[in-house]
């Protein structure tokens, strides 16, 4: 059964600094795996999606990486803004069994992040 | 393209009494999934729908709720005999298959919060 870990599960950060969230994930067969924020009580936004033939991912201040082998991803955010602040989590879908087309996702528990101005 | 639709937004209900949620996806997304989240986790697979077949169940999913998609476009789940344990955040989300082997990011909904007192 697939486990995704999320560490750490609480981060505060001053305004302005660069800082890495960490995800790992125990079946190192996945398809892809996918960033999402979401703030209080809302449902979640893609950030970045990773396929398993990838090694990251860019858009704007966001960078995600994948080692598949390893089971590891890290999602890093340059020069942090109080509007950062959202727990962000990470997923991971596995192949689907022969035939068929259900790119489940398994969820971390995410990392809330607060970003102090 | 106006993204996932969820409604209610919130429903509070008392023990025992029956809801239905519905999801709107993203025109032309063929793949439609629901997951629920609850406090301090990650949302959780309940079912999936390629078109208007569901092709998988969560083994989370007991006899009380039941999911369909009638003609392939929203979806409605459905929760009976509502009991205190079912209150948490309920997800839809959707995603095209335009080429084999490839699968789109899932695009998630705002969620329907339910309370079951």
């Amino acid at each position: 059964k697939q486990e995704v870990t999320q560490i750490p599960a609480a981060l505060s950060v001053p305004e302005g600094e660069n800082l890495v969230l960490n995800c790992s994930f125990t079946d190192s067969a996945i398809y892809n795996l996918q960033w999402f924020r979401q703030d209080p009580g809302k449902g979640l936004t893609s950030l970045l999606l990773i396929q398993s033939s990838q090694r990251e991912q860019t858009s704007g201040r966001l960078n995600a990486s994948l080692d598949k082998s390893s089971g590891r991803s890290t999602l890093y955010i340059a020069a942090s803004q109080p509007g950062d602040s959202a727990t962000y989590l990470c997923a991971v879908s596995l192949r689907p069994n022969s035939g068929g087309s259900n790119y489940k996702l398994t969820f971390g528990k995410g990392t809330l992040l607060t970003v102090n101005p | 393209d106006t993204g996932v639709s969820q409604n209610p937004r919130h429903k509070i209900t008392k023990r025992g009494q029956n809801v239905t949620f519905r999801c709107d996806p993203i025109s032309e997304h063929n793949r439609l999934y629901w997951y629920r989240q609850t406090l301090g986790q990650g949302p959780e697979f309940l079912t999936y729908f390629q078109n208007e077949a569901q092709l998988e169940k969560s083994r989370l999913l007991s006899d009380r709720f039941s999911a369909e998609r009638p003609k392939g476009s929203f979806s409605t789940l459905e929760i009976q005999r509502t009991e205190q344990g079912d209150s948490a955040m309920y997800l839809c989300a959707s995603s095209k298959s335009p080429l084999a082997r490839i699968t789109d990011t899932q695009y998630f909904g705002p969620g329907t919060r339910l309370t079951v007192l």
